[in-house]
């Protein structure tokens, strides 16, 4: 079964710095981009990063441009988010996702169940 | 505010039909496929429809999409207790080099 478990998530304060992972397993992993979205609490979905295959190419949503690192481990199926000086508005649930191995470069087929990350003071 | 704009919510009677639309521009729907996603409460979002019309294995024929020039729609037929849910349109926006989403239009059967 291809199936994608995140952790990570927590409680952490304004400034602060959390470091998400998604495990992936049943499928191969380094064939395919991996993207993060998040979801605020009663909000919508919100793109905030992807990475190629091979870990050579990203991309960052604006809001998260500069503060947030994606990354990965092929040898290990693992995606990773570092996440540095983190505000209030980071708040939310995180998704990893992977992204179908053709065509589109916006369908996601295979979602992690999410992992709450909160800063607060 | 979402750059694809979604109606907040829509709703039907059971074994009717509702439509949900996904408005864009030429930088992300008018030039890129559209895909539609269904969030059950609590729960990971699940993809419904891709590449406009498309549906993947196991999502039954009463999930249709479609899309002329920068708009996209969603249509459900049947409509069941169990569809409801929040529905979100995505996109490629070549100008931004970004994945977007719609606000989320939740679906309420009456």
């Amino acid at each position: 079964e291809m199936q994608l478990v995140e952790s990570g998530g927590g409680l952490v304060q304004p400034g602060g710095s959390l470091r998400l992972s998604c495990a992936a397993s049943g499928f191969t992993f380094s064939n395919y981009w991996m993207h993060w979205v998040r979801q605020a609490p009663g909000k919508g979905l919100v793109w905030v990063s992807r990475i190629g295959g091979d870990g050579q190419s990203a991309n960052y949503a604006d809001s998260v441009k500069g503060r947030f690192t994606i990354s990965r481990d092929n040898a290990k199926n693992t995606l990773h988010l570092q996440m540095n000086s983190l505000r209030a508005e980071d708040t939310a649930v995180y998704y990893c996702t992977r992204k179908i191995s053709w065509g589109s470069l916006a369908v996601f087929d295979i979602w992690g169940q999410g992992t709450m990350v909160s800063v607060s003071s | 505010q979402s750059v694809l704009t979604q109606p907040p919510s829509v709703s039907a009677a059971p074994g009717q039909r509702v439509t949900i639309s996904c408005s864009g521009s030429n930088s992300n729907i008018g030039n890129n496929y559209v895909s539609w996603y269904q969030q059950l409460p609590g729960t990971a979002p699940k993809l419904l429809i891709y590449d406009n019309n498309k549906r993947p294995s196991g999502i039954p024929d009463r999930f249709s999409g479609s899309k002329s020039g920068t708009s996209a729609t969603l249509g459900i037929t049947g409509l069941q207790t169990g569809d409801e849910a929040d529905y979100y349109c995505g996109t490629w926006d070549t100008s931004l080099s970004v994945v977007l989403f719609g606000g989320g239009t939740k679906v309420t059967v009456l």
